[in-house]
This record gives structure tokens, C-alpha cells and sequence, in this order.
């Protein structure tokens, strides 16, 4: 099992509707939970983190947090073409290491 | 969050030879680490660069192919040794403030080229 799992994609969505993008990981010991966005030639620039289980809202961008299920999820609203991107989720491990996943690619389109 | 620059933004070099990657942030920072992003791939850390001592390298990583530097809380090198073409890739290096959270930011990238 990877320590952080990502759907690849790539996923489509039209511009306006709601992109969910998830990550599970396998560390139950993390406790600190990052999504970051990169554009293609670009590197990744960090649009949310969440510690706490629950919700975390910044705009028009939500992370969700669920600890028993060792499941994080970033929700995209009112979609727009310069939101496609690669959508990468990191965990901080217990030795304070920073793990990514793959990666989840996004197209939306207009 | 932090500014941080990398120099070389990007270069292509030949087989055996060395390159050496350099991180500047403008404030201090506690934590400073160098990741490496191979063509369509996540990124995986190297190592983490610590101030005043050797830097703590992670599996499959050794300090006679990448030997890192950092003199101060500001600067780190990266050096890719003997280069091959596997080591094409894009270099990353990302920092944590001293104050402030978990976050870590990340520099604009060095692509690497090996021919």
C-alpha cells in the first residue's frame, strides 16, 4: 500500500461545477494534511492545509479532514478553466517527513 | 509565505559532470529540504539541509551523489554529482519558517537536463 494514494485522473468537470478531489493515507499517526496545486512547468504552491478533523473552508476551496478513515479531500466550487492543474496531497509523517501522493490531475472545462 | 529563489533555473549539462543548485530565501528559516520531481512524477525528498551540520539524507539518497550545504538559516546547495541522464529532473527546494506553522513553501525549480 502507498503511504498516500491519490486518484490520477484525469478528472473533468464543467466550468462551474464542484471538483472533489481525494487522498487516503496510511500513516494513522499524521496529523498535519496539505494540498497543493502546480501548473504544468511549474512548482507546487500550497493552497490549503487542515489539522483538525472536520471542515476548512478558504474561498471558493474546502478541505475535509477524517481521521478514523485516514481520508482527506479537497473540494473545488464554482469551477474555472484556470483552476485545471495537478492537485497533489501531502502528509507530514510522524518523523515530520512530508509525503505525497501521485497526484490528481484536473481539466475543467469551459 | 516566504520568497525563495533557485539558481540555476533551469541548465543541461553533459555526462560525469557536476552541477551545483543553490536556494536563497529571505527570511530566516528553520527547515530547509530538497525534493526531486522526475518527468511526470510526484516529487520525493532527497534530503533535509541541516544548518551547521551533514544533512540527513532519506533512502536510496547518498551524500556522495547529492553533498548539501547550508552555512546559514537563509541558503542551502544542492550539488547532483557524476551526473547521468537519469538524473534529469527537476530539483526543488522547500523551506518551513521559523515562526508560523507546519507549511512548507516551495522554490520555483531547477530543470536538469543530462545528456
Amino acid at each position: 500500500q502507498k503511504e498516500v494514494e491519490q486518484n490520477s485522473g484525469p478528472l473533468s468537470v464543467p466550468e462551474g461545477a464542484i471538483a472533489s478531489l481525494n487522498c487516503t493515507y496510511s500513516d494513522r499517526g499524521s496529523q498535519s494534511f496539505f494540498w497543493y496545486r502546480q501548473y504544468s512547468g511549474k512548482s507546487p504552491e500550497l493552497i490549503m492545509f487542515i489539522y483538525s478533523n472536520g471542515d476548512k473552508e478558504d474561498g471558493r476551496f474546502t478541505a475535509q479532514l477524517n481521521k478514523a478513515s485516514q481520508y482527506v479531500s479537497l473540494l473545488i466550487r464554482d469551477s474555472q478553466p484556470s483552476d485545471s492543474a495537478t492537485y497533489l496531497c501531502a502528509v507530514k509523517s510522524v518523523r515530520g517527513k512530508l509525503i505525497f501522493g501521485q497526484g490528481t490531475e484536473l481539466s475543467v472545462k469551459p | 509565505s516566504a520568497v525563495i529563489s533557485q539558481k540555476p533555473s533551469r541548465d543541461i549539462c553533459q555526462r560525469g559532470t557536476s552541477l551545483t543548485i543553490q536556494c536563497q530565501v529571505d527570511s530566516q528559516v528553520t527547515m530547509m529540504f530538497w525534493y526531486r520531481q522526475q518527468p511526470g512524477q510526484s516529487l520525493t525528498l532527497i534530503a533535509t539541509a541541516n544548518q551547521g551540520s551533514e544533512a540527513t539524507y532519506e533512502s536510496g539518497f547518498v551524500i556522495d551523489k547529492f553533498p548539501i550545504s547550508r552555512p546559514n538559516l537563509t541558503f542551502s546547495t544542492l550539488t547532483v554529482s557524476n551526473m547521468s541522464p537519469e538524473d534529469s529532473s527537476i530539483y526543488l527546494c522547500s523551506v518551513e519558517r521559523a515562526s508560523g506553522g507546519n507549511e512548507q513553501f516551495f522554490g520555483p525549480g531547477t530543470r536538469l537536463t543530462v545528456l
